[in-house]
């Protein structure tokens, strides 16, 4: 039972727009989230975090944004560049377990110039 | 050069065969992952250490073994490859609780 998932597996979005990747999780244990970008043929790099303290968090183009009652994260990038185009994993690290993500399924951003 | 690197890059290899990837870092990072990534399934963490020669399994850990033997080292060994193990392999370290520095990657694929 996947306890982070992202349902949407790609997402197009025309340059200069926004775009918005969503994530969901069910384990309430969850208290810190990650948002990484993965290119074709190269490891994950990460891109903003935000703590389960927080509601928002900002980062230039990116901002995560954090709803626990639906326990629901969310990415905005504005504005898209076609250089965002790439694979979003978001990641969440319960509080009682150390360092240990658990990852979801990634959704796939393209970005049309 | 700094950072985090594995090796080989692609490797293909048969059913039953032992195999081992590697996994280097530079940054004397006290934790380090090893993870896979299939189709539909993200990334999902196979072992993971927390300091030289401490180690746990993560969750999908059944046929696989990881040693550590110094801090910048995280080797992973298919002891008896099939083809489910098929996938990409990413090793990550880590010096805190927070984000995690992945590696390029191996393809590995068994036929």
């Amino acid at each position: 039972d996947q306890q982070v998932k992202q349902n949407s597996p790609s997402l197009s979005v025309q340059e200069g727009r926004i775009s918005i990747l969503n994530c969901d999780y069910t384990n309430s244990m969850f208290d810190y989230f990650l948002w990484y970008k993965k290119y074709p043929a190269e490891g994950p790099t990460f891109l903003i975090s935000i703590s389960s303290i927080k509601d928002k968090n900002e980062d230039g183009r990116f901002t995560v944004f954090l709803n626990k009652s639906a326990k629901h994260l969310s990415l905005h990038i504005v504005p898209s560049q076609p250089g965002d185009s790439a694979v979003y994993f978001c990641a969440a690290r319960p509080n009682n377990a150390g360092n240990m993500l658990t990852f979801g399924g990634g959704t796939r951003l393209m970005v049309k110039p | 050069d700094a950072g985090i690197t594995q090796s080989p890059r692609y490797k293909i290899t048969e059913t039953g065969r032992q195999v081992t990837l590697m996994c280097h870092q530079t940054w004397s990072h006290s934790y380090m992952f090893w993870y896979r990534q299939d189709l539909g399934h993200g990334l999902r963490l196979i072992y993971y250490s927390a300091a030289a020669d401490i180690t746990d399994k993560g969750e999908v850990p059944d046929g696989y073994v990881v040693s550590r033997s110094k801090t910048e080292n995280f080797p992973l060994t298919l002891e008896s490859a099939t083809r489910s193990q098929t996938s990409v392999y990413f090793c990550a370290s880590s010096p805190s609780i927070y984000e995690q520095y992945f590696g390029p990657g191996t393809r590995l694929t068994v036929t």
